[in-house]
């Protein structure tokens, strides 16, 4: 079954700390993995996408990791901010070509992230 | 920045009635996902919409549950009749995607309708 794990469930840091979150999945076969963002009451907004080619990216103070031979992705957070307090939701999406390219996103159950003054 | 416009944010009403969703893509967008968002499930996909077409809505309890295009600008989830089960955050998404390769664009999500059915 494909599935995507997130650890930790929740995590509170200090302002100013690191901190990195870790995203396990299972699907197969692969198209892309994405991390999104998500403010309490708003939609999740996208921080990062990483095709099978890719093993890092960044997006300001967001750096994503991708290891597709382990099926393992992190997300590190640099210089925390108390505006990073959020949910943090990984998304594996399916891939295939032609007909089995079915595009399903699976989503992972996220990591709150609280950030602390 | 263009943003994906749910209507309405909030809703409360009785089992029984019959619940609509409205969401406006954002324009140029040919894509359009309809979520829903529990604290025990997570995002769960309920229907997907390309060029107005539905595509996949195997996560929708047909029975209850449709989902339209009328048109490129508006998107509609109905329940009728509701269950208290149904109490969630209803989240709609666009894209654009072409028919022919794999996208790696993101889904630019709104900012949902948090329904309570009693």
């Amino acid at each position: 079954k494909n599935q995507v794990e997130q650890s930790p469930q929740s995590l509170i840091i200090l302002e100013g700390k690191n901190c990195t979150l870790q995203c396990n999945y299972t699907v197969s076969p692969f198209s892309n993995l994405r991390w999104y963002k998500q403010d309490t009451g708003r939609g999740p907004v996208s921080l990062t996408i990483m095709t099978f080619s890719e093993n890092t990216k960044s997006n300001g103070r967001y750096t994503a990791t991708l290891d597709a031979d382990t099926k393992q992705s992190s997300l590190h957070i640099t210089a925390s901010q108390l505006s990073d307090s959020a949910s943090y939701i990984c998304v594996v999406k399916e891939g295939g070509s032609g007909s089995s390219n079915t595009g399903k996103l699976i989503f992972g159950q996220g990591t709150t992230l609280q950030v602390k003054p | 920045d263009a943003r994906v416009t749910q209507t309405p944010r909030h809703k409360v009403t009785e089992m029984g009635q019959e619940v609509t969703m409205r969401c406006q893509p954002i324009l140029g967008h040919n894509t359009v996902f309809w979520y829903r968002q529990t604290m025990m499930q997570g995002l769960e996909l309920l229907a997907y919409f390309r060029n107005r077409a539905p595509l996949d809505d195997s996560g929708m309890p047909k029975d209850r549950f449709s989902a339209e295009m009328p048109d490129a600008t508006l998107a509609t989830l109905k329940i009728q009749p509701s269950e208290p089960r149904d109490s969630a955050v209803y989240f709609c998404a666009s894209g654009f995607r072409r028919a022919s390769a794999d996208s790696n664009q993101p889904q630019h999500f709104g900012d949902g309708t948090r329904l309570s059915i009693l």
